[in-house]
């Protein structure tokens, strides 16, 4: 059974960082790429980033570029997000994905940004 | 940034209602498309890939139809599961793109 596990979430303060964590298992996780996607409080998705198979393909929203790095250790089947600088507007339920087709989602983690 | 757009917003019906969701792409985006349900405190599921295949596990009452720019999800008889929010994604290019989403409700 393919699951993803997210962690890492929490109250954080303008300015501040985070690393959100992505535990996969139960399929291959070094043969798919992934993402990370989020959602507002009351609001819609919005794609946040997404890291190829090997990582040698990343790419990044406009509203997180030059802030957020998304990475992976297949290794370790893992998928990370280091958040930093964060905004009000970052506020949201972070999930992690499977492939652009989002296939599999995990249960997210909520982080807020709040002084 | 491919631009999707989906009506309506909110949709009242009752049990047994045919219900159909409308998503446009701001260009072509082929059949590049796929559409999620998503209910209160939980994560989106997806229902339709490739704009009109059917997910693994997924009632046959969803369907989806389109191309290029213009799509529809239908839920051909609205049963109680499926009072839910629905959104289309386009995966034609990145970055990854949603619709607003459609909130389904109790008429």
């Amino acid at each position: 059974e393919v699951q993803l596990v997210e962690s890492g979430g929490g109250l954080v303060q303008p300015g501040g960082s985070l690393r959100l964590s992505c535990a996969a298992s139960g399929f291959t996780f070094s043969s798919y790429s992934m993402n990370w996607v989020r959602q507002a409080p009351g609001k819609g998705l919005e794609w946040v980033s997404y890291i190829s198979s090997s990582s040698s393909t990343i790419y990044y929203a406009d509203s997180v570029k030059g802030r957020f790095t998304i990475s992976r250790d297949n290794a370790k089947n893992s998928l990370y997000l280091q958040m930093n600088s964060l905004r009000d507007e970052d506020t949201a339920v972070y999930y992690c994905a499977r492939e652009a087709v989002l296939d599999y989602w995990g249960q997210g983690t909520l982080v807020t940004v709040s002084s | 940034d491919i631009q999707m757009t989906q009506s309506p917003s909110t949709l009242s019906a009752s049990v047994g209602d045919r219900v159909t969701i409308t998503c446009r792409a701001s260009q072509s985006i082929s059949s590049w498309l796929a559409w999620y349900q998503q209910k209160p405190g939980k994560a989106p599921k997806l229902l339709i890939y490739k704009a009109s295949s059917l997910e693994s596990g997924v009632p046959s009452r969803f369907s989806g139809s389109g191309s290029g720019t213009e799509f529809t999800l239908t839920i051909s008889s609205l049963q109680p599961d499926d009072f839910a929010t629905y959104y289309c994604q386009q995966y034609n290019s990145y970055s990854l793109t949603f619709g607003g989403g459609t909130k389904v409700e109790i008429k």
